[in-house]
């Protein structure tokens, strides 16, 4: 059990310019979870996927966000034109379907100039 | 709706002290909670879990909570604050539609005190 994993560890970027991230989740759940996190709060939940599948979107998620699970395994999100509001941690998570407890990966910090 | 609220922000106890940091919670139902704990630059780490057993639940590294229904208090506590302790600390309510996403609270930082 290698753990959550993500990459990178932190971006830095320029107001407009697209972002992705990568979740590498451990490696017998099925199911993933993204969280934003921002400055002095606690996580929030962006979306979520079971096996390929993306079964539920926040409202947080504008139309500039997409995440994708092609084959079940890792997990990308993307950020297209960033806006300075984007800057924050984003944290992957992760679980096997119909427990509770969700493994938290180290995040990827954004800074958005 | 299920919520939790963590009534103190920034909390400060002198090593060798103990240690409460108070979350209450709302919930439709009998609720899952957790206490997760984020030391700086590092990912959140689960440090015990409620599921509807034993209302006093023991943790990793002398952390313990108490379920109280009557409350609706989840309140995290340790004897003795060790210096390694200081970090941030988030009660978090499992939200029990298909999703199982969690609901976390705003936070609390502690702050040990050599």
């Amino acid at each position: 059990d290698t753990g959550v994993s993500q990459d990178p560890r932190h971006k830095i970027t320029k107001r407009g310019q697209n972002v992705t991230f990568r979740c590498d989740p451990i490696s017998e759940h099925n199911r993933l979870y993204w969280y934003r996190q921002t400055l002095g709060q606690g996580p929030e939940f962006l979306t979520y996927f079971q096996n390929e599948a993306q079964l539920e979107k926040s409202r947080l998620l504008s139309d500039r966000f997409s995440a994708e699970r092609p084959k079940g395994s890792f997990s990308t999100l993307e950020i297209q034109r960033t806006e300075q509001g984007d800057s924050a941690m984003y944290l992957c998570a992760s679980s096997s379907a119909g427990t509770d407890t969700q493994y938290f990966g180290p995040g990827t910090r954004l800074t958005v100039l | 709706a299920q919520s939790v609220t963590q009534l103190d922000s920034h909390v400060s106890v002198s090593e060798g002290t103990p240690v409460l940091l108070r979350c209450n919670y709302s919930s439709s139902y009998s609720p899952s909670l957790f206490w997760y704990v984020q030391h700086p630059n590092k990912g959140l780490q689960l440090l015990l879990k409620y599921t509807s057993a034993a209302t006093l639940v023991k943790g990793i590294n002398g952390f313990e909570a108490e379920f109280k229904k009557s409350e609706t208090s989840f309140h995290l506590t340790k004897p003795s604050a060790h210096m390694s302790d200081a970090a941030e600390y988030f009660c978090v309510v499992l939200l029990r539609d298909s999703s199982y996403k969690l609901i976390f609270g705003s936070g609390t930082r502690l702050l040990v005190r050599p």
